[in-house]
């Protein structure tokens, strides 16, 4: 079945710092694959997302490109702030067939950033 | 005010109670879900609906139950609670139309069992 392998916390960085965080995914066809973000206390926010094979997402200085060749989805910042520390979510979706509601998740990333 | 609305946020009850937790939202969208989350599972699927007619299991349903009472209104049961129900759920939405439609999430609700 689909999967999503997401690389495990926690992190931690400095203010500044530059942030990647790995996500591959295994799945067949042409699935669309997103970043979620949950914020302490609260639900889950799209970060950004992709539909197809060399898009980039980009949101709030985070980018993620989807790369086929490699089922990679790794979420990348330059000059990550307090302000992003959180827990992140690489997910996909199916695009046809009968599975295209379910949203297959990794299990999540914590990321702690220090002043 | 939100779009996903989940009552309530918090919950603390004992082992063999009903539980009844409640969505509702105000975008319009005709798909409704419920997940639990659990610490280093990630989310799981629990029950989803793609109209007030459809309910279809998701990947952990059992011990749970649902209803989808109108477009807007999607609650999750728990007919007999047990410890291991203990769990942050959330409800999502998402529109039906479209190549890549996001799911848009509730803030939770944290379920205690004792």
């Amino acid at each position: 079945g689909d999967s999503v392998t997401q690389m495990e916390g926690p992190v931690t960085l400095s203010e500044e710092a530059f942030l990647t965080i790995n996500c591959t995914y295994t799945a067949t066809g042409y699935p669309s694959l997103f970043w979620y973000v949950q914020y302490p206390g609260e639900g889950l926010q799209l970060l950004l997302k992709a539909t197809k094979a060399d898009d980039k997402g980009s949101n709030k200085g985070f980018e993620a490109t989807y790369r086929k060749e490699t089922t990679s989805f790794h979420l990348e910042k330059g000059s990550v702030q307090v302000s992003d520390s959180a827990v992140y979510f690489c997910a996909l979706t199916k695009n046809s067939g009968g599975s295209n509601y379910k949203l297959t998740f990794g299990k999540g990333t914590l990321l702690t950033v220090n002043p | 005010d939100a779009d996903v609305t989940q009552t309530p946020r918090n919950r603390i009850t004992k082992t063999g109670k009903r539980i009844m937790l409640e969505c509702s939202q105000t975008k319009g969208h005709d798909r409704m879900y419920w997940y639990r989350q659990d610490p280093g599972l990630g989310l799981r699927l629990i029950y989803y609906s793609f109209d007030v007619k459809d309910i279809n299991k998701g990947e952990i349903s059992d011990g749970y139950s649902v209803s989808r009472q109108a477009q807007a209104k999607f609650s999750l049961s728990l007919e007999s609670a047990i410890p291991n129900q203990t769990a942050l759920y959330f409800c999502a939405t998402s529109d039906r139309l479209g190549i890549g439609q996001p799911q848009h999430f509730g803030d939770g609700t944290r379920l205690s069992i004792l």
